[in-house]
């Protein structure tokens, strides 16, 4: 099984900033199918990014994804407020299917 | 419009059954790769099981934690997922989600909004 560690577990930034999440995978994750999930309080998971460096249809490009083989990235350019919420990395290359921890991104 | 719709979540004993649904619309249901992903309260997300696509016979796979107790089914002519959960302890408590998938290796690009299950006595 291929666990994914993301961090930080917590980011408290200003809108305006730019975030900087990580995944971390510990092993290679397969032709880097690698996706970025955001889900705020009380809504399903919206997926953001896949093939670790897709833009989802719709996805505002002040997101992007990058990396490959264990190390992954997903980069908000500039916070909106609405940016404001739970980012969860998954590998769907190999089963089972697995998931990060996530990384609350906070208004400071 | 895509819509994917759960129902048949509740309160259940240590030990119960429990069925859920996930009713589908705006795509062709046969076509495609169909998940379940759980949330415990106050935590993380946690891959399920899935049913695979009418092309690849409706082939299932699951989460060791679920293996042998949770069993997944479909029925296209009613363009329904199901989740049958048997055996079920108080750590199976979460959210439900389906979530669709375009195949095996490709992410979940629609998810339903999910119904609670809670086993406690």
């Amino acid at each position: 099984e291929i666990v994914l560690t993301q961090s930080p577990g917590t980011l408290s930034l200003s809108p305006g900033e730019r975030a900087t999440l990580s995944c971390r995978a510990s092993q290679s994750v397969s032709s880097s199918y690698l996706a970025w999930y955001q889900q705020k309080p009380g809504q399903a998971p919206r997926l953001l990014i896949y093939d670790a460096s897709s833009r989802a249809t719709g996805i505002p490009d002040r997101f992007s994804g990058s990396g490959s083989g264990t190390d992954f990235t997903l980069t908000i350019s500039r916070l909106e407020t609405e940016d404001f919420a739970v980012y969860y990395c998954q590998q769907y290359g190999s089963s089972p299917l697995t998931f990060g921890g996530g990384t609350k991104v906070e208004i400071k | 419009e895509v819509q994917l719709v759960e129902s048949g979540g509740g309160l259940v004993q240590p030990g119960g059954s429990l069925r859920l649904s996930c009713a589908v619309s705006g795509f062709t249901f046969s076509d495609h790769y169909m998940d379940w992903v759980r949330q415990a309260p106050g935590k993380g997300l946690e891959w399920v099981g899935r049913s695979r696509n009418k092309a690849n016979s409706y082939t299932t796979e699951y989460a060791a934690s679920v293996k042998g107790r949770f069993t997944i089914s479909r029925d296209d002519s009613k363009n329904s997922l199901y989740l049958q959960m048997n055996s079920l302890k108080t750590e199976d408590t979460a959210v439900y989600y389906c979530a669709r998938a375009d195949r095996w290796s490709a992410p979940f690009d629609y998810w339903g909004q999910g119904t609670l299950v809670t086993v406690s006595s």
